[in-house]
């Protein structure tokens, strides 16, 4: 059971914008960077946003971050088919000392 | 470009320990820290444990008692040993790079990840 909630699914048609919640507590998101992460259908997953909003090079500016207090989120602008996918939030959890991911949120596009 | 691929046993027997390397190329793993997740089929992801370019290691806290990664450096390698499996750790597991930030605590970014091997414990 993971200490990071997410809703288990979204979706949007394309065009749209989706949000993606990811809830935590002081131990974790309140203290420390967020990541999330992209899991294409049968692929290992993809970085797509470090240190609670900055995206790694190649990451597309429709995808962003942002973080406050102890929850986080991931927005989705413009979503396309190749959105279709599984997304992971995660933390390291100053209680526990692991890192955690988030329950994950599969996004379907309509 | 930095490329990882794990292998080992795709059957463990409960009880036994599960073995599994993952191969660097493009890097050297003394540069960066390197981490073990798991996802079991149809589930989310689990981190299992990060292994730093010292040598010394973060373990989860669940499978502290169970895990040992270390670091072969005339290899290029580094591994994951998960003792007295069970069913419960049949899972795909993935080998990654913390990199592109400073890696430091609270600071961990999984930039590169191998394509996972599954792993089946089974009698």
């Amino acid at each position: 059971q993971s200490v990071l909630t997410q809703p288990p699914s979204a979706s949007g048609t394309p065009g749209q914008r989706v949000t993606i919640s990811c809830s935590g507590g002081n131990s974790n998101i309140g203290s420390n960077y967020v990541y999330w992460y992209q899991q294409l259908p049968g692929t290992a997953p993809k970085l797509l946003i470090y240190r609670n909003n900055q995206r790694p090079s190649g990451v597309p500016d429709r995808f962003s971050g942002s973080k406050s207090g102890t929850s986080a989120s991931l927005a989705i602008s413009g979503l396309r088919s190749e959105d279709e996918a599984d997304y992971y939030c995660a933390a390291r959890d100053d209680s526990l000392t692991d890192y955690v991911f988030g329950t994950g949120t599969k996004v379907t596009v309509l | 470009q930095v490329q990882l691929q794990e292998s080992g046993p795709g059957l463990v027997k409960p009880s036994e320990t599960l073995s599994l390397t993952c191969s660097v190329s493009g890097d050297s793993i003394t540069s960066y820290s390197w981490t073990w997740i798991r996802q079991p089929a149809g589930k989310g992801l689990e981190w299992i444990g990060r292994l730093y370019y010292s040598g010394s290691t973060n373990y989860k806290s669940s499978l502290r008692s169970r895990v040992t990664m270390s670091l072969d450096t005339s290899k290029n390698q580094f591994s994951l040993k998960l003792s007295s499996v069970t069913a419960a750790d049949t899972a795909v597991y993935y080998c990654a790079r913390v990199g592109l930030t400073g890696g430091y605590y609270g600071d961990e970014a999984f930039d590169f990840w191998g394509q996972g091997t599954m792993v089946i414990v089974s009698s």
